[in-house]
């Protein structure tokens, strides 16, 4: 069965420094990964995706996470915070190989942006 | 992309009652489904809505208590019955589109639930 575990309950950085969430999955087929955001008291929200294409993708806010087979991480990196990404981050994955569209999600990690 | 629409935004309810949380989307979708976000955690699947079929449950999660329709492609309703100060939770409807291999997931804003 399919999951993921994200490495940090909380990160906090300060603006205008990189920022990294860690996340590992377990899948026995090559998985589809995603990150979502959640800001308080708003709506989950796509960052990006990772289909078997590309290994480095590129998703939205300057954000982009790297799928490493042979780690089994798909991490997310940001070159430089902004206080708007302080937000609650989760690293997902696609049930497979039914392709039912069902998603697994991460425990998620708590990003902190500090002046 | 997808709008969803929930209603309501938020409530808060006696133990004992039920609440009846909607969904809507501005096109038809084939998959749907219903999340739980407890305080502080993350989100666990309850059920697969199915258009004109009984929802598929997940491990966990029974029909008596969380009764669900699905009467279109484009709309849906979950039930939180008998409630108690448990069941207060986010809970979130989302659809799955297919975009390129894999499906794209879209969440609702959610229906922040409080039970007293």
């Amino acid at each position: 069965a399919q999951s993921v575990t994200q490495l940090d309950s909380h990160v906090s950085v300060s603006e205008g420094t990189p920022v990294l969430l860690r996340c590992n999955y377990s899948s026995s087929y090559s998985p589809s990964l995603f990150w979502y955001v959640q800001h308080p008291n708003k709506g989950l929200q796509l960052l990006l995706k990772y289909t078997s294409a590309a290994t480095l993708v590129k998703g939205i806010n300057g954000f982009e996470a790297e799928f490493k087979k042979s780690e089994t991480s798909f991490h997310l990196t940001k070159p430089s915070a902004h206080m708007s990404d302080a937000a609650e981050y989760f690293c997902v994955v696609s049930e497979e190989p039914s392709n039912t569209g069902k998603l697994i999600f991460g425990q998620g990690t708590t990003l902190q942006v500090k002046p | 992309s997808a709008v969803i629409s929930q209603k309501p935004s938020r409530d808060i309810c006696q133990r004992g009652t039920s609440l009846t949380i909607q969904c809507q989307v501005d096109s038809q979708v084939t998959m749907m489904f219903w999340y739980r976000q407890q305080p502080g955690q993350s989100l666990t699947l309850i059920a697969t809505a199915n258009q004109g079929s009984e929802a598929t449950y997940e491990s966990g999660f029974v029909i008596d208590k969380f009764p669900i329709s699905r009467p279109n492609l484009t709309f849906s309703t979950l039930t939180v019955s008998n409630m108690s100060p448990e069941d207060s939770s986010i809970y979130l409807c989302s659809v799955a589109r297919l975009a390129g291999v894999s499906y794209e997931q879209y969440f609702g804003p959610g229906t922040r639930l409080t039970v007293t």
